[in-house]
């Protein structure tokens, strides 16, 4: 088992276009989450998954923002037409149970020119 | 609205010293988790030491330790004989009883001088 996985781990965009990113949560794990961190700032919760259900989604999360967990697997979170504001680490985190530890992956940087 | 403080931006402390790092909370909920998180420059948060608020007895971990005093709603980690892997940054958090979203505070980025 090697950990949360997410994909790309940098990703350079110019404002306008749509990015994609991608988590590998641990096997088995039915809680996905995604945090946004912006400099200087700690982790702020965008929406988390149980199993394929998308339970909860931030005020945050525009709908630009879109995330799926197709098969209750990896997931996927991706934004459309980009904004300078957009820039910051997208982190996944995952876990067994509520109660349970969560893990968290190394994130993916998003810069927006 | 819950909210986490973290007042201390930076930190810093010779090895094998001892440093403690403070944390405020604002909840009206009498339930709820408190933890101290570890980021590293790899970016990977990493769960440091978790306190549940029903619990009067102080977590520790090893060299980590916590002060939580509910009615002051205050949470400082407490760092022992401190090494150069412990220089991160730490970041307070909160999650109510039965919730999945966790708050953050803004974190206190500790530097240990050798």
């Amino acid at each position: 088992d090697t950990g949360v996985s997410q994909d790309p781990r940098h990703k350079i965009t110019k404002r306008g276009q749509n990015v994609t990113f991608r988590c590998d949560p641990i096997s088995e794990h039915n809680r996905l989450y995604w945090y946004r961190q912006t400099l200087g700032q700690g982790p702020e919760f965008l929406t988390y998954f149980q199993n394929e259900a998308q339970l909860e989604k931030s005020r945050l999360l525009s709908d630009r923002f879109s995330a799926e967990r197709p098969k209750g697997s990896f997931s996927t979170l991706e934004i459309q037409r980009t904004e300078q504001g957009d820039s910051a680490m997208y982190l996944c985190a995952s876990s067994l149970d509520l109660e349970e530890k969560l893990f968290f992956g190394s994130g993916t940087q998003l810069s927006v020119l | 609205a819950q909210t986490v403080t973290q007042s201390q931006p930076e930190m810093s402390v010779q090895e094998a010293e001892t440093v403690t790092l403070s944390c405020t909370y604002d909840t009206s909920e009498s339930d709820y988790y408190l933890f101290w998180y570890k980021q590293p420059p790899s970016r990977q948060m990493i769960l440091v030491i978790r306190q549940e608020a029903y619990k009067q007895q102080n977590a520790t971990e090893n060299r980590f330790s916590v002060n939580f005093q509910k009615a002051a709603k205050s949470f400082s980690l407490k760092i022992s004989d401190s090494q150069l892997g412990d220089a991160a940054m730490y970041f307070c958090a909160y999650r109510r009883f039965r919730d999945d979203k966790i708050i953050f505070g803004k974190g206190t980025r500790l530097h240990i001088l050798p």
